[in-house]
């Protein structure tokens, strides 16, 4: 079945840009499904980044957009994630998931989820 | 401050009922479906509920999950000790054009 592994910096300094990929086995990042970025600060609950369809259509949280960049390797079946100007604040555990989406009918569901990888914004 | 609202704890004794609920409005549980995840400690999520009521592969029935308006209500009976995990409820909001989580719920069972 499908797996993903998140990997990068456990560290980066504050006002630099965090860089992380995840790497999908068992299955291909051009199946009809999102792939998406979601992160949990120290003690607190979920908040999804954003998310990118193999075309490369992207979907951002609004209060993060202007820091955000998803991108797609399909030759390395793999997505990525930057974040620009980071701070203490973007501290946090980040998964890689795989989303079933179709928004106009309002499906949406992450069934696939990586172990996580922990950044921490410090210098 | 999270767009979908849950209490921050639940709990009950072993073998009885507990019900988590989740509220939304018109731009996101109104009119999407609802899904649920659980996290064990130091684990990942892992999703419990899909599509307002339905269970994936591996899930037992003691989980389920409803919807009316905006909305949301996961329940979980014959509790045991394993199921002390926080809970999460998620959709995708119209309105903003991204996903949207609840606070998490985290449930004791005492």
């Amino acid at each position: 079945q499908v797996q993903l592994q998140e990997s990068g910096p456990g560290l980066v300094k504050p006002s630099g840009t965090l860089s992380l990929t995840c790497a999908v086995s068992g299955g291909s990042i051009s199946s009809s499904n999102w792939w998406s970025w979601i992160r949990q600060p120290p003690g607190k609950g979920l908040e999804w980044i954003g998310e990118i369809y193999h075309s490369g259509s992207t979907n951002y949280n609004p209060s993060l957009k202007s820091r955000v960049t998803i991108s797609v390797d399909k030759s390395k079946n793999q997505f990525s994630l930057k974040l620009s100007s980071v701070t203490a604040a973007d501290t946090a555990v980040y998964y890689c998931a795989r989303a079933f989406q179709i928004a106009e009918l309002g499906y949406y569901y992450m069934d696939v989820w990586g172990k996580g990888t922990t950044v921490t914004v410090s210098s | 401050q999270s767009v979908l609202t849950q209490p921050p704890s639940v709990s009950a004794a072993p073998g009885q009922k507990v019900t988590i609920s989740c509220s939304g409005s018109s731009s996101n549980i109104g009119n999407n479906y609802v899904s649920w995840y659980q996290q064990l400690p130091g684990t990942a999520p892992k999703l419990l509920i899909y599509e307002n009521n339905k269970r994936p592969s591996g899930i037992p029935d003691r989980f389920s999950g409803s919807k009316s308006g905006t909305s949301a209500t996961l329940g979980i009976t014959g509790l045991q000790t394993g199921d002390e995990a926080d809970y999460y409820c998620g959709t995708w909001d119209s309105s903003l054009s991204a996903a949207v989580f609840g606070g998490g719920t985290k449930l004791t069972v005492l």
